[in-house]
């Protein structure tokens, strides 16, 4: 079972906006604005899209987004494209020994 | 640009040590100003963080497989490795190598995994 919690699937028509939760504690999600969040196409490794809850790497569409309400955090795609369809994870820095924490993964399916 | 690749036997027996090498090209791990980390994921499962070294050799484990892991850096040739011993078929797993900033929590650059297969 992951530390953190997100929905095992959400999915979308092209053009539409989607929001992806990941929910933790206070000593992670909550307590620290440490939460990112990675794309992975099957059988590719994660890449990095938003990181310290809602920071864009350089080279990340603005479609993606990033933001914190207490222990939850979100991602939001907007103008969901067939390229969108992937498998996202969030990961938060945790105050427990483990370090770093990771959500089970949700699956996107774009329509 | 930053690239790591991870390299390794894709077949360990039970009860042996994994053996696992990640080079980095485009940027030097001595350099300093990030952590070098060993992430895993099990066939269809999510991500599990499994350690981080510093250039300087400092090291941080997850503890629920600190007993089994060390992770070394050899700064001369710019690589880190993990070693994972006593594995089991749990430990089946595709490793990734990642890099990130000290500082800071997350993972900007990655390798492109490897799949390690525990099995006799």
């Amino acid at each position: 079972q992951s530390a953190l919690t997100q929905p095992a699937s959400v999915s979308g028509s092209p053009g539409q906006s989607i929001t992806i939760s990941c929910t933790g504690t206070s000593s992670d999600v909550g307590g620290y604005n440490y939460v990112s969040w990675y794309q992975q196409h099957p059988g590719k490794a994660p890449k990095l899209m938003i990181y310290d809850v809602s920071n864009r790497p350089s080279g990340v569409s603005n479609r993606f987004s990033g933001s914190k309400s207490g222990n939850t955090a979100s991602l939001t795609i907007s103008g969901l494209q067939a390229e969108d369809e992937a498998d996202y994870y969030c990961s938060s820095y945790t105050s427990s020994s483990t370090h770093w924490v990771f959500g089970g993964g949700t699956k996107l399916t774009v329509l | 640009q930053v690239q790591l690749q991870e390299s390794g036997p894709g077949l360990v027996k039970p009860s042996q040590t994994l053996s696992l090498t990640c080079t980095v090209s485009g940027g030097s791990i001595s350099s300093g100003g990030y952590y070098w980390s060993w992430i895993r994921q099990h066939p269809g499962k999510g991500l599990e963080w499994i350690g981080y070294i510093y250039y300087s050799g400092s090291t941080y484990y997850n503890p629920s497989l600190k007993s089994r892991v060390t992770i070394s850096v050899d700064t001369s040739k710019n690589q880190f490795s993990l070693k994972l011993s006593s594995v089991t078929a749990a430990d089946t797993a595709v490793y990734y190598c990642a890099r990130g900033p000290l500082g800071d929590y997350y993972f900007d650059y990655w390798g492109q995994g490897t799949l390690v297969t525990v099995s006799s």
